[in-house]
Protein backbone atom coordinates (compact mmCIF):
# COMPACT_ATOMS: atom_id res chain seq x y z
CA UNK A 1 0.00 0.00 0.00
CA UNK A 2 0.95 3.57 -0.71
CA UNK A 3 2.82 5.48 1.78
CA UNK A 4 3.51 9.05 3.11
CA UNK A 5 7.19 8.93 5.25
CA UNK A 6 7.59 11.52 7.32
CA UNK A 7 10.13 12.51 10.18
CA UNK A 8 8.70 10.99 13.35
CA UNK A 9 9.95 14.46 15.49
CA UNK A 10 11.27 17.76 14.32
CA UNK A 11 12.75 20.25 17.74
CA UNK A 12 13.28 24.13 16.94
CA UNK A 13 13.92 27.21 19.34
CA UNK A 14 11.24 29.93 19.57
CA UNK A 15 11.95 32.18 16.60
CA UNK A 16 13.67 29.75 14.47
CA UNK A 17 12.36 27.73 11.17
CA UNK A 18 11.25 24.11 11.56
CA UNK A 19 10.78 21.99 7.92
CA UNK A 20 9.06 19.02 8.14
CA UNK A 21 9.37 16.41 5.22
CA UNK A 22 6.83 14.23 3.50
CA UNK A 23 8.32 12.08 0.73
CA UNK A 24 6.30 9.47 -1.43
CA UNK A 25 6.29 8.15 -4.72
CA UNK A 26 2.95 9.92 -6.42
CA UNK A 27 3.34 13.45 -4.93
CA UNK A 28 4.63 14.33 -8.21
CA UNK A 29 1.56 14.22 -9.42
CA UNK A 30 -0.86 14.90 -6.18
CA UNK A 31 -1.56 17.54 -4.79
CA UNK A 32 -0.48 17.16 -0.81
CA UNK A 33 -1.55 19.43 1.97
CA UNK A 34 -1.34 19.81 5.82
CA UNK A 35 -2.56 19.53 9.32
CA UNK A 36 -2.08 20.61 12.45
CA UNK A 37 -3.22 18.65 15.21
CA UNK A 38 -2.84 19.52 18.86
CA UNK A 39 -3.71 17.36 22.09
CA UNK A 40 -7.34 16.80 22.12
CA UNK A 41 -8.19 18.28 19.60
CA UNK A 42 -9.41 17.81 15.41
CA UNK A 43 -6.73 18.11 12.98
CA UNK A 44 -6.63 21.93 10.71
CA UNK A 45 -6.13 22.32 7.63
CA UNK A 46 -2.69 24.64 7.28
CA UNK A 47 -1.37 24.11 3.43
CA UNK A 48 -3.37 23.24 0.61
CA UNK A 49 -2.27 21.98 -2.77
CA UNK A 50 1.17 21.82 -1.99
CA UNK A 51 1.73 25.67 -1.01
CA UNK A 52 -2.16 27.53 -0.69
CA UNK A 53 -2.43 28.86 2.89
CA UNK A 54 -6.29 28.71 4.10
CA UNK A 55 -7.38 32.15 5.57
CA UNK A 56 -6.57 32.52 8.82
CA UNK A 57 -3.69 30.46 8.51
CA UNK A 58 -0.21 32.60 9.40
CA UNK A 59 1.80 33.61 7.21
CA UNK A 60 4.93 31.71 8.60
CA UNK A 61 3.29 28.39 7.33
CA UNK A 62 4.27 28.14 4.11
CA UNK A 63 4.56 24.60 1.84
CA UNK A 64 6.87 23.36 -1.29
CA UNK A 65 7.30 20.79 -3.38
CA UNK A 66 10.18 19.26 -5.19
CA UNK A 67 10.13 15.73 -6.62
CA UNK A 68 8.55 12.89 -4.43
CA UNK A 69 8.84 15.46 -1.73
CA UNK A 70 7.27 18.19 0.05
CA UNK A 71 8.12 20.76 2.73
CA UNK A 72 5.97 22.40 5.35
CA UNK A 73 7.51 24.71 6.78
CA UNK A 74 7.26 26.88 9.74
CA UNK A 75 9.54 30.43 10.28
CA UNK A 76 9.75 31.91 13.36
CA UNK A 77 8.17 29.54 15.29
CA UNK A 78 6.05 30.12 18.59
CA UNK A 79 5.38 27.85 21.25
CA UNK A 80 1.64 27.65 19.84
CA UNK A 81 2.80 25.88 17.08
CA UNK A 82 4.18 22.84 19.21
CA UNK A 83 1.81 20.13 17.61
CA UNK A 84 1.98 16.69 15.56
CA UNK A 85 1.33 17.67 11.97
CA UNK A 86 0.41 14.95 9.27
CA UNK A 87 0.80 15.80 5.29
CA UNK A 88 -1.98 13.61 3.58
CA UNK A 89 -2.24 13.17 -0.07
CA UNK A 90 -3.75 10.39 -2.98
CA UNK A 91 -2.11 7.24 -4.22
CA UNK A 92 -2.67 6.99 -8.13
CA UNK A 93 -5.96 5.69 -7.68
CA UNK A 94 -7.37 8.53 -6.06
CA UNK A 95 -7.48 6.50 -2.60
CA UNK A 96 -5.95 8.76 0.35
CA UNK A 97 -3.36 8.49 2.44
CA UNK A 98 -2.14 10.38 5.68
CA UNK A 99 1.83 10.44 6.37
CA UNK A 100 3.00 9.31 9.10
CA UNK A 101 2.68 12.24 11.14
CA UNK A 102 5.83 14.66 13.07
CA UNK A 103 5.81 15.97 16.38
CA UNK A 104 7.03 19.40 16.38
CA UNK A 105 8.43 20.42 19.45
CA UNK A 106 9.45 23.88 20.68
CA UNK A 107 12.23 23.87 22.73
CA UNK B 1 -20.85 29.10 10.96
CA UNK B 2 -19.78 25.54 9.98
CA UNK B 3 -20.62 22.71 12.20
CA UNK B 4 -19.76 18.85 12.27
CA UNK B 5 -21.13 16.67 15.03
CA UNK B 6 -19.97 13.18 15.47
CA UNK B 7 -22.63 11.15 17.78
CA UNK B 8 -22.86 7.37 17.89
CA UNK B 9 -19.46 6.07 19.25
CA UNK B 10 -19.26 3.79 22.22
CA UNK B 11 -18.35 0.10 23.61
CA UNK B 12 -19.04 -2.68 20.76
CA UNK B 13 -17.30 -6.44 21.02
CA UNK B 14 -15.35 -7.72 18.47
CA UNK B 15 -17.59 -9.10 15.92
CA UNK B 16 -20.29 -6.33 16.17
CA UNK B 17 -21.73 -3.31 14.20
CA UNK B 18 -22.21 0.23 15.09
CA UNK B 19 -23.12 3.25 13.27
CA UNK B 20 -22.12 6.69 13.58
CA UNK B 21 -23.94 9.69 12.44
CA UNK B 22 -22.10 13.34 11.58
CA UNK B 23 -24.42 16.45 11.87
CA UNK B 24 -23.70 19.19 10.11
CA UNK B 25 -25.03 22.26 9.96
CA UNK B 26 -23.60 26.48 8.50
CA UNK B 27 -23.06 25.59 5.21
CA UNK B 28 -25.22 23.67 2.09
CA UNK B 29 -24.44 20.05 3.03
CA UNK B 30 -25.83 18.61 -0.16
CA UNK B 31 -23.09 20.11 -2.34
CA UNK B 32 -19.77 18.83 -0.59
CA UNK B 33 -18.04 16.01 -0.54
CA UNK B 34 -17.59 14.07 2.76
CA UNK B 35 -14.87 11.68 4.46
CA UNK B 36 -14.06 9.62 7.88
CA UNK B 37 -10.71 9.78 9.41
CA UNK B 38 -9.88 8.32 12.02
CA UNK B 39 -7.12 8.20 14.67
CA UNK B 40 -6.42 5.00 17.33
CA UNK B 41 -5.21 6.27 20.92
CA UNK B 42 -1.88 7.48 20.57
CA UNK B 43 -1.49 7.11 16.73
CA UNK B 44 -1.66 8.69 13.48
CA UNK B 45 -4.61 9.86 11.19
CA UNK B 46 -5.57 7.01 8.99
CA UNK B 47 -8.77 7.96 6.04
CA UNK B 48 -11.50 6.17 6.08
CA UNK B 49 -13.37 6.77 3.34
CA UNK B 50 -15.60 9.53 1.45
CA UNK B 51 -18.69 9.85 0.08
CA UNK B 52 -19.25 12.27 -2.82
CA UNK B 53 -22.52 14.53 -3.70
CA UNK B 54 -25.45 14.20 -5.62
CA UNK B 55 -23.97 15.47 -9.03
CA UNK B 56 -21.55 13.06 -8.35
CA UNK B 57 -23.58 10.23 -8.24
CA UNK B 58 -22.93 9.75 -4.54
CA UNK B 59 -19.99 7.21 -5.11
CA UNK B 60 -18.06 6.48 -2.68
CA UNK B 61 -14.29 4.94 -2.01
CA UNK B 62 -12.86 3.19 1.36
CA UNK B 63 -9.64 2.29 2.55
CA UNK B 64 -8.26 -1.13 2.04
CA UNK B 65 -8.21 -1.97 5.70
CA UNK B 66 -12.28 -1.33 5.95
CA UNK B 67 -13.33 -1.71 2.47
CA UNK B 68 -16.26 -4.95 2.63
CA UNK B 69 -17.08 -3.76 6.53
CA UNK B 70 -17.39 -0.40 6.55
CA UNK B 71 -20.60 1.45 4.25
CA UNK B 72 -20.65 5.06 4.14
CA UNK B 73 -24.24 6.53 3.41
CA UNK B 74 -25.71 10.74 3.75
CA UNK B 75 -28.78 11.81 4.01
CA UNK B 76 -29.06 15.25 2.46
CA UNK B 77 -32.56 15.84 3.42
CA UNK B 78 -31.08 15.41 7.43
CA UNK B 79 -28.01 17.01 6.60
CA UNK B 80 -26.36 13.94 7.98
CA UNK B 81 -23.59 11.71 6.75
CA UNK B 82 -23.30 8.26 8.60
CA UNK B 83 -20.76 5.25 9.09
CA UNK B 84 -22.07 1.66 8.87
CA UNK B 85 -19.55 0.03 10.66
CA UNK B 86 -19.90 -4.10 10.84
CA UNK B 87 -17.44 -7.12 11.75
CA UNK B 88 -15.29 -4.64 13.72
CA UNK B 89 -12.26 -5.63 15.16
CA UNK B 90 -10.06 -4.67 17.98
CA UNK B 91 -7.87 -2.63 15.60
CA UNK B 92 -10.98 -0.04 14.64
CA UNK B 93 -10.74 1.45 17.53
CA UNK B 94 -10.21 5.09 17.25
CA UNK B 95 -11.62 8.34 17.70
CA UNK B 96 -13.42 8.99 14.51
CA UNK B 97 -13.95 11.93 12.94
CA UNK B 98 -16.17 13.38 9.71
CA UNK B 99 -14.90 16.23 7.12
CA UNK B 100 -16.10 18.34 5.15
CA UNK B 101 -13.75 18.03 1.62
CA UNK B 102 -13.66 20.43 -0.99
CA UNK B 103 -11.66 18.46 -3.36
CA UNK B 104 -8.42 20.18 -4.02
CA UNK B 105 -8.55 22.46 -1.49
CA UNK B 106 -8.84 19.92 1.27
CA UNK B 107 -10.48 18.82 4.31
CA UNK B 108 -11.27 22.32 5.93
CA UNK B 109 -13.71 21.52 8.21
CA UNK B 110 -13.66 18.66 11.05
CA UNK B 111 -16.26 17.26 13.57
CA UNK B 112 -14.60 17.35 17.35
CA UNK B 113 -14.68 13.13 16.56
CA UNK B 114 -16.45 10.37 18.80
CA UNK B 115 -14.61 7.16 20.10
CA UNK B 116 -15.14 3.51 19.10
CA UNK B 117 -13.65 1.02 21.44
CA UNK B 118 -14.01 -2.41 20.12
CA UNK B 119 -12.88 -4.85 23.04
CA UNK B 120 -14.49 -8.05 25.03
Amino acid sequence: SYELTQPPSVSVSPGQTARITCSGDALPEQYAYWYQQKPGQAPVLVIYKDSERPSGIPERFSGSSSGTTVTLTISGVQAEDEADYYCQSADSSGTYVFGTGTKVTVL
Amino acid sequence: EVQLVESGGGLVQPGGSLRLSCAASGFTFSDHYMDWVRQAPGKGLEWVGRTRNKANSYTTEYAASVKGRFTISRDDSKNSLYLQMNSLKTEDTAVYYCARELGDLGRDYWGQGTLVTVSS
